[in-house]
């Protein structure tokens, strides 16, 4: 299985709301990140999970909180959003390596709109 | 500054004629790797190919080869007998690891490649 899988796959919500998007992977890979990715806009790094433990916060704003309950799945937690953060979130995942290698694997992304 | 540059922005290419697509790179760190990645419409992001900064070989995968020229900091993606299904955004991205362990990609701002029948 060399799939990551993301749901839901569009998601609209109001500024109040709070509301999660789901990756998983079963590729045994020990590395998973979520990137942000605006419209005509390469995608940029949120986070990174390596071993199940937050290792990179992109100085990311407190309304995004990222959880990964182990080491197949990944959560982002969204609260009090603002229409700005309507983007694509792709979550990918790799194994972690101690040089430049390992490809990351991405799922089909989320496309968020905040109303 | 930047760490990945896309020079091109947009580009048309006849159908089966190779293209080449352009790619330079900034770091001090010794060791880093470098992907290739396609982006269609539906916004997947589908990795084609990787070089690292040891391989002492150009990286081949079918279709694809990367030209990878170090002293230039250069790292350019090629495609031969492109395919009308090779119309779609493509990413050059780069991954340092001064210390080890996990790292997120940085990516340039891409290049919408446009093959035409």
């Amino acid at each position: 299985d060399t799939e990551v899988t993301q749901t839901p796959k569009h998601l609209v919500m109001g500024m109040t709301n709070k509301k999660s998007l789901k990756c998983e992977q079963h590729m045994g890979h020990r590395a998973m990140y979520w990137y942000k990715q605006k419209a005509k806009k390469p995608p940029e790094l949120m986070f990174v999970y390596s071993y199940e433990k937050l290792s990179i916060n992109e100085s990311v704003p407190s309304r995004f909180s990222p959880e990964c309950p182990n080491s197949s799945l990944l959560n982002l937690h969204l609260h009090a959003l603002q229409p700005e953060d309507s983007a694509l979130y792709l979550c990918a995942s790799s194994r972690p390596t101690s040089g430049g290698e390992g490809e990351q694997f991405f799922g089909p992304g989320t496309r968020l709109t905040v109303l | 500054a930047q760490k990945i540059t896309q020079t091109q922005p947009g580009m048309f290419v006849q159908e089966k004629e190779a293209v080449t697509l352009d790619c330079t790179y900034d770091t001090s760190d010794p060791s880093y790797g470098l992907f290739w990645y396609k982006q269609p419409s539906s916004g997947e992001m589908i990795f084609l190919i990787y070089q690292g900064s040891y391989d002492q070989q150009n990286a081949t995968e079918g279709r694809y080869s990367l030209n990878f020229q170090k002293a230039r900091k250069s790292a350019n993606l090629v495609i031969s007998a492109s395919q009308l299904g090779d119309s779609a955004m493509y990413f050059c991205a780069m991954r340092e690891v001064p210390g080890g362990g996990a790292d997120g990609l940085t990516f340039g701002k891409g290049t919408h490649l446009i093959i035409q029948p």
